[in-house]
């Protein structure tokens, strides 16, 4: 089954300690994305990825680093997370150009 | 002005009506459109896209106006699983691709 994988589902952290949300698709898509989601602001795009080793910052990368050194993977790193990161985070990744054609379940970050 | 703007509703309608709602986007170098649905805390899901010369799929149909700056999607035939969120998305491409969400219009479909 074609799917966009996010690990974990639900987390709960505290101010500052590092953490990494994986992503992992089983399509071959060469693009793939990352998104918060807030309640009023709709979907922001934080990192994208057009292909390995080639990652691009999107509207709101502060506070986040990503990385992709295989096609399928797309982790998304919080070096030293803060609670205004706390949201909703969306991966997501397609075949053409840019284009979200498939998001993963999502991630529920909350910060203390 | 939010780049991207649609009306957040909610659209409350009955059953087997017809629906429709734009989204405005203010950057004239857009290029691609697309509407996305989005079930209550789940993921989003393409909807479809919408081409210059306007793009019909079942039920749905979706419209671009480049001069007025604005897509539409309309639904038919209103089911009661088409309640959702939907979600335009305006794309534009220059040195550096920029992709904007809107924030969303809230359909309720009430049987």
């Amino acid at each position: 089954e074609a799917q966009v994988t996010q690990n974990p589902r639900y987390l709960i952290t505290v101010t500052g300690k590092k953490l990494t949300v994986t992503c992992s698709q089983n399509m071959n898509h060469e693009y793939m994305s990352w998104y918060r989601q807030d309640p009023g602001l709709g979907l922001r795009q934080i990192y994208y990825s057009m292909n390995v080793e080639v990652t691009d910052k999107g509207d709101v990368p502060e506070g986040y680093k990503v990385s992709r050194k295989e096609k399928r993977n797309f982790p998304l790193i919080l070096e030293s997370p803060s609670p205004n990161q706390t949201s909703l985070y969306f991966c997501a990744s397609g075949t053409d150009k840019n284009t979200e054609a498939f998001f993963g379940q999502g991630t529920r970050l909350t910060v203390v | 002005r939010k780049e991207v703007e649609q009306d957040p509703g909610p659209f409350n309608v009955p059953e087997g009506a017809t629906v429709a709602f734009n989204c405005t986007y203010s950057n004239s170098a857009s290029q691609s459109f697309f509407w996305y649905r989005q079930d209550c805390r789940k993921e989003p899901k393409l909807l479809m896209s919408v081409y210059s010369s306007g793009n019909e799929d079942g039920r749905f149909t979706a419209q671009l106006n480049r001069a007025s700056q604005y897509i539409s999607l309309l639904i038919r035939d209103s089911k009661l699983s088409d309640s959702a969120t939907y979600l335009c998305v305006v794309k534009a491409y220059s040195s550096a691709s920029k992709i904007i969400f809107g924030s969303g219009t809230r359909l309720s479909i009430r049987p």
